[in-house]
C-alpha cells in the first residue's frame, strides 16, 4: 500500500539553526515526491517537488530511493518558516496521497 | 487574486441535514479535487473530476457526492451529515492529469461543524 509517514507531529528549531524534516514513504512504483506548505491562516501551497531539484525560501529536499526517504532541510531556520508541511506522494495518476504533516516551530 | 474560491468558510449543519458546499475557479484547470482534513490528519482525497468525468474513491462513503456543472464551479454533497463528518472540506485543482502536471492549487477550505 502506498503511505507517506512524517514521524514527528510538532518540530521546534531555533532561529538560524539548521532544520530537517523526515519524510519516508512506501511505493512500489517512481514516485513523485512533493513539499506543501501552510502558514498561518493560509491555504497549503506548494514548496517544491523533487523532479524540479530546486531550492524554495533556502529549502531543499533530495529524493533518496534506497531510504524511500524525502526529507526537507534548511540549513539556516528562520523565524518565517513556522507554519504546517505536508508531504506528499503522487503515484503517476491523478492522486496525491499526504502525510499527517509536521509543525515547525521557529524559536526566537 | 484568489483562484480557487471556497465557499462558504464555515458551515454549521445539523445531523441528518443535507448540506452543500461549493468551490469555484478561476484557473481553467480541468481536474478539480475534493479533500476532507480531520483534525492532525492528512488531506484525504474523496473524489476528482477531470472535466465531466467523475472519479470517487473506493472508500469515499456513499453519503458523499459531487457535481461539476461546467469548468469553472464543483459542488460537494453531503446527503445526510453524521457527527464523524465534521472536518475541514478542501477543494483543489490541477491544469491537467498526471503527477507532472502538479502542483494542486488549494483553495481555503470550508470547515463543516454537525450539530
Amino acid at each position: 500500500a502506498q503511505r507517506v509517514t512524517q514521524p514527528e507531529k510538532l518540530l521546534s528549531v531555533f532561529k538560524g539553526a539548521p532544520v530537517e524534516l523526515k519524510c519516508n514513504y512506501s511505493y512500489s512504483g517512481s514516485p513523485e515526491l512533493f513539499w506543501y506548505v501552510q502558514y498561518s491562516r493560509q491555504r497549503l501551497q506548494l514548496l517544491l517537488r523533487h523532479i524540479s531539484r530546486e531550492s524554495i525560501k533556502g529549502f531543499t529536499a533530495d529524493l533518496n530511493k534506497g531510504e524511500t526517504s524525502f526529507h526537507l532541510k534548511k540549513p539556516f531556520a528562520q523565524e518565517e518558516d513556522s507554519a504546517m508541511y505536508y508531504c506528499a506522494l503522487s503515484r503517476g495518476d491523478d492522486k496525491i496521497i499526504f502525510g499527517k504533516g509536521t509543525r515547525l516551530h521557529i524559536l526566537p | 487574486d484568489a483562484m480557487v474560491i471556497q465557499n462558504p468558510r464555515y458551515q454549521v449543519t445539523q445531523f441528518g441535514k443535507p448540506v452543500t458546499l461549493s468551490c469555484s475557479q478561476t484557473l481553467n484547470h480541468n481536474v478539480m479535487y475534493w479533500y476532507q482534513q480531520k483534525s492532525s490528519q492528512a488531506p484525504k482525497l474523496l473524489f476528482h473530476y477531470y472535466d465531466k468525468d467523475f472519479n470517487n474513491e473506493a472508500d469515499t462513503p456513499d453519503n458523499f457526492q459531487s457535481r461539476r456543472p461546467n469548468t469553472s464551479f464543483c459542488f460537494l454533497d453531503i446527503r445526510s451529515p453524521g457527527l464523524g463528518d465534521a472536518a475541514m472540506y478542501l477543494c483543489a485543482t490541477s491544469r491537467e492529469k498526471g503527477w507532472s502536471n502538479q502542483p494542486q492549487h488549494f483553495g481555503d477550505g470550508t470547515r463543516l461543524s454537525i450539530l
